[in-house]
Formats: C-alpha cells, sequence, structure tokens
C-alpha cells in the first residue's frame, strides 16, 4: 500500500465550477502537507501548505487537513481554464520540506 | 540565476550507458534536492544536499545511482550502467537552507529515456 493515496482523474470540470481535488494517507507522523501544481513539462510549484490540521486559505484556494481521519482536501473555487494541470499532494515527517512524499497527481481539465 | 536550471532537458541512452544529469539551483540557495517521477507515479525523494554534504541520501535506489555537489552550487547525479527502469523524469530543487518551512523551488527536468 502506498504511504500516499490520489486519485489520477482525469477530472473534467466546466469554468466556474468548485472542484474538490483529495489525498489519503497512512503515515501517522506526517505533519506537514502541501499542495503543488505542476503544468505539463514543468516543475511543481508550491500552492499551499499547511502545518498539523485545519483549513487555510488563499484567494481561490483553500486546503484542508482531517488528521483524524488522514484525509486531506484542496478546493479550487471559480475555477479557471488556467487552473488545467496536474495537482500533486505532498506529505513530510518533523523535517519539513526537506523529504516530502508525494501522490501520484490528479490531472484537472477546466473547459471554457 | 533566475530559477533551478537542468540539463539537459532530454536525455536518450541505450541500457548499460552511463549518464549525467546537471542542476544549478538558485543563487544563494544552500539545500539541494532531487526526486525522481516516473510515468503515473508520484515524486520520489532521492537526496537531499545540505551544502556539499549529503546528510539524507535513502532514497536512491541502488549502488549504480550518485550524487554530488560542488562549491555549494551545481549538483550532478550520475547513473552507471543504466537499465529501462531508469526511464524517468529526474527533477532538481532548491531552498534558502533547508529549514522545515522552506519553500522547494523546482527546475522543470531532465527526462530520461533507456531504449
Amino acid at each position: 500500500q502506498k504511504e500516499v493515496e490520489q486519485d489520477p482523474g482525469p477530472l473534467s470540470v466546466p469554468e466556474g465550477a468548485i472542484v474538490s481535488l483529495n489525498c489519503t494517507y497512512s503515515n501517522s507522523a506526517f505533519q506537514y502537507f502541501m499542495w503543488y501544481r505542476q503544468y505539463s513539462r514543468k516543475g511543481p510549484e508550491l500552492l499551499m501548505y499547511t502545518y498539523s490540521s485545519g483549513n487555510k486559505e488563499d484567494g481561490r484556494f483553500t486546503a484542508q487537513v482531517d488528521k483524524s481521519s488522514k484525509y486531506i482536501s484542496l478546493f479550487i473555487r471559480d475555477s479557471q481554464p488556467s487552473d488545467s494541470a496536474t495537482y500533486l499532494c505532498a506529505m513530510s515527517g518533523p523535517t519539513g520540506f526537506q523529504k516530502l512524499v508525494f501522490g501520484t497527481g490528479t490531472r484537472l481539465l477546466v473547459s471554457p | 540565476g533566475a530559477g533551478v536550471s537542468q540539463s539537459p532537458s532530454n536525455k536518450v541512452t541505450e541500457k548499460g550507458k552511463d549518464v549525467e544529469l546537471r542542476c544549478d539551483p538558485i543563487s544563494g540557495h544552500t539545500a539541494l534536492y532531487w526526486y525522481r517521477q516516473r510515468l503515473g507515479q508520484g515524486l520520489e525523494f532521492l537526496i537531499y544536499f545540505q551544502g556539499n554534504s549529503a546528510p539524507d541520501k535513502s532514497g536512491l535506489p541502488s549502488d549504480r545511482f550518485s550524487a554530488e555537489r560542488t562549491g555549494e552550487s551545481v549538483s550532478t547525479l550520475t547513473i552507471q550502467r543504466t537499465q529501462q527502469e531508469d526511464s524517468a523524469v529526474y527533477l532538481c530543487a532548491s531552498s534558502v537552507d533547508g529549514g522545515p518551512n522552506e519553500k522547494l523551488f523546482f527546475g522543470s527536468g531532465t527526462q530520461l529515456s533507456v531504449l
């Protein structure tokens, strides 16, 4: 069983929709939870990170962490075609960003 | 430089050959990381450098893989006697000082194809 599970998609939505992306994990030692966005042929770019449980909001993006369920989510409001990319969740233990465990990524397609 | 630079962007090699992949981190970043992204899989951690030392190389998959960093700058990942399962995108990232909250900046990667 992988430490981090993520549905690969693709997830297709119309412009303006609310998008929900999710990951589950098995390692209870994870403390840092991140979401990266990766465009084709580019490296991942950090969108948001959360330490421990709770919610974090940044513009159209909201990240949620439920450590009791070992479940994290990223919500995108008012989705735009420019949001079309692969979204990767990543997690780590006390070392923080030094050693990340990634999900496989979910490919998101937002149609105009 | 403006960002993390990796070269070559694409490398095709024959099984059994050695390859070297290069990473130029953002100027002034002391921490440097190598990850591997195989098709349909998540990024896999390979090695982490702090300065020219590698405190964590636990992700290197076999002794055919090695990496070095010089001058607290450029890093080279070497794969000896390449195998088809080595085909992947090799990504390099750097951060300011490797602290737990330090954001990683990734390069665009080297696409390695082993025939």
